[in-house]
C-alpha cells in the first residue's frame, strides 16, 4: 500500500485553518492514524480510526475520511504546532507511513 | 508512567548484525496486554515500519521487505523486547524507534525516544 500526502510543505499564519490529505492507493477502510513529529523527538499520535481524537491531543485537531482519501485539519494554528505530520494506515503488515508534511509558521 | 527506552550500539560495521534492546518500565510485557514494535526514520526511507511482536510464543509480524534478516523477541523476565537485523548495509542507518500497539489493528500509541545507528566501516 503507498501513502501520498500533500502539500509536502506548507506555511501559514497563527490562527489559520490548515488542512493537510493522505491518498491511499487501495481501500484501507478507515485504518489511519495521523501523528505529529517536531525536531528530535519520536512521533506523537494525534488520530486514529481516521477520525477518534487520541487521548490528550487538543480539539483543533481533526481528521476525516475514509476508503482511499483522508484529511487532517488544525482549526486554528498555534504555534506550538511547527511540526512534521505523517499519516500511517495499518489496515496491512506494511503499515505504511506518508511521506510528511512540514508545517511552518508565516 | 509508561516508558520505554532503546539501547545499543550506535554504529555497527556493514555484514554484521545490528542488535537493539527496549526496556519497558510502566508495564508489564508479561500481560500480554500490547503489542512491541520497531520503527526506524533515515532522511532517504522516511518511517518505516520493521514489524512487532506480542509475545514469547512465536506471534511476531515482520514488514515482508524484512522479513529474512530480522528477528524480533521478548525477554520477559527483564520486561525487554529487542531487535536483531542481520547483514546491515548502508541503507539500515537510521533513527530506531521502539513503540507499543494496543491490538494488531492499532497504531502506536507510545513511543521511545530513539536511537540512531549509523552503519559504517
Amino acid at each position: 500500500i503507498q501513502m501520498t500526502q500533500s502539500p509536502s510543505t506548507l506555511s501559514a499564519s497563527v490562527g489559520d485553518r490548515v488542512t493537510i490529505t493522505c491518498r491511499a492507493n487501495e481501500n484501507i477502510n478507515n485504518w489511519l492514524a495521523w501523528y505529529q513529529q517536531k525536531p528530535g523527538k519520536a512521533p506523537n499520535l494525534l488520530i486514529y480510526k481516521a477520525s477518534s481524537l487520541q487521548s490528550g491531543v487538543p480539539s483543533r485537531f481533526s481528521g476525516s475520511g475514509s476508503g482511499t482519501q483522508f484529511t487532517l485539519t488544525i482549526s486554528s494554528l498555534q504555534p506550538d504546532d511547527l511540526a512534521t505530520y505523517y499519516c500511517q494506515e495499518y489496515s496491512s503488515y506494511f503499515r505504511t507511513f506518508g511521506q510528511g508534511t512540514r508545517v511552518g509558521i508565516k | 508512567q509508561l516508558q520505554l527506552q532503546e539501547s545499543g550500539p550506535g554504529l555497527v560495521k556493514p555484514s554484521e548484525t545490528l542488535s537493539l534492546t527496549c526496556t519497558v518500565s510502566g508495564a508489564d510485557i508479561s500481560s500480554r496486554a500490547y503489542y512491541w514494535a520497531w520503527i526506524r526514520q533515515s532522511p532517504g526511507r522516511g518511517l518505516e515500519w520493521i514489524g512487532s511482536i506480542y509475545d514469547d510464543a512465536g506471534n511476531t509480524y515482520y514488514i515482508p521487505s524484512l522479513r529474512g534478516r530480522v528477528t524480533i523477541s521478548v525477554d520477559m523476565s527483564k520486561n525487554q523486547f529487542s531487535l536483531r537485523l542481520r547483514s546491515v548495509t548502508a541503507a539500515d542507518t537510521a533513527v530506531y524507534y521502539c513503540a507499543r500497539h494496543e491490538g494488531l489493528l492499532d497504531p502506536c500509541d507510545f513511543w521511545g525516544q530513539g536511537t540512531l545507528v549509523t552503519v559504517s566501516s
